[in-house]
C-alpha cells in the first residue's frame, strides 16, 4: 500500500469547514484513497472513500486531484463532535486482505 | 445494536496470566481483524481472519491466538501476558468481497498488564 503524509495537527473553528490534506505522491493506478477518524477513546470509524472523482457522503467530501497524488477531506460544518484523529489510507480495492495500515494521522481540534 | 462488540472493555491482569478478548460482529461479514494501538497510539494490524484464511503479521509473537468459533465471532487469546502487552486491542470487520469496503471496529478493549 501507498505511504500517505499527513499534517500532524490543525485546529478549525466551530462552524467552519475543516480541510484535512493528505499527501500520496506514489499512489498507483488500482489504489483508493480511504478516510477514518478516531474519536478519543473510540475505535476507528469510517468515513469515506474514493479512486479518481470526487465522492460525497453525509458525513464529509472527498476532493482527490486529477494526478491523484493528493486528496482534501472536507467536513463541511464541523462540530465540537468532530475533534479526533483523521487518518488518509490508501490501499487496493478488491485486494483478499482489508487490513488497513495506519499512519499517525492528523488530529483536528475543533474550537468553539 | 452495536454491530461490532468486544469484551471485556477493561481488563487489568498479572504478567505470566493467560487471558482471552471476545469480539463478535452482527453485520454478516466474513472477514474480522484484531489491532493493537500502543501508548504511542499507533494502529497495527496484527490479524486478519475468514473462514479459510488466517493472515498473520509476521511481528505478532507467537503467544497470541485468534481463535474463531463461527464466522460471527473471533477471539483472541494472550498466553504468558508481559508488560509490553499492554495496549489498547480493537476488533474489526468487513467483507472479503463486493462492494463496500469499509471496516467497522469495536470500541477496544484496554489491556493492562501489571
Amino acid at each position: 500500500d501507498a505511504k500517505t503524509t499527513q499534517p500532524p495537527s490543525m485546529d478549525c473553528a466551530e462552524g467552519r469547514a475543516a480541510n484535512l490534506p493528505c499527501n500520496h505522491s506514489t499512489i498507483s493506478g488500482n489504489e483508493y484513497v480511504y478516510w477514518y477518524r478516531q474519536i478519543h477513546s473510540q475505535g476507528p470509524q469510517y468515513i469515506i472513500h474514493g479512486l479518481k472523482n470526487n465522492e460525497t457522503n453525509e458525513m464529509a467530501s472527498l476532493i482527490i486531484t486529477e494526478d491523484r497524488k493528493s486528496s482534501t477531506l472536507i467536513l463541511p460544518h464541523a462540530t465540537l463532535r468532530d475533534t479526533a484523529v483523521y487518518y488518509c489510507i490508501v490501499r487496493v480495492f478488491g485486494a483478499g486482505s482489508y487490513q488497513l495500515t495506519f499512519g499517525k494521522g492528523t488530529k483536528l481540534s475543533v474550537i468553539p | 445494536d452495536t454491530a461490532v462488540s468486544q469484551t471485556p472493555k477493561y481488563l487489568v491482569t498479572q504478567m505470566g496470566n493467560d487471558k482471552s478478548i471476545k469480539c463478535e460482529q452482527n453485520l454478516g461479514h466474513d472477514t474480522m481483524y484484531w489491532y493493537k494501538q500502543d501508548s504511542k497510539k499507533f494502529l497495527k494490524i496484527m490479524f486478519s481472519y475468514n473462514n479459510k484464511e488466517l493472515i498473520i503479521n509476521e511481528t505478532v509473537p507467537n503467544r497470541f491466538s485468534p481463535k474463531s468459533p463461527d464466522k460471527a465471532h473471533l477471539n483472541l487469546h494472550i498466553n504468558s501476558l508481559e508488560l509490553g502487552d499492554s495496549a489498547v486491542y480493537f476488533c474489526a470487520s468487513s467483507r472479503k468481497t463486493g462492494g463496500g469496503t469499509e471496516a467497522f471496529f469495536g470500541q477496544g478493549t484496554r489491556l493492562t498488564v501489571v
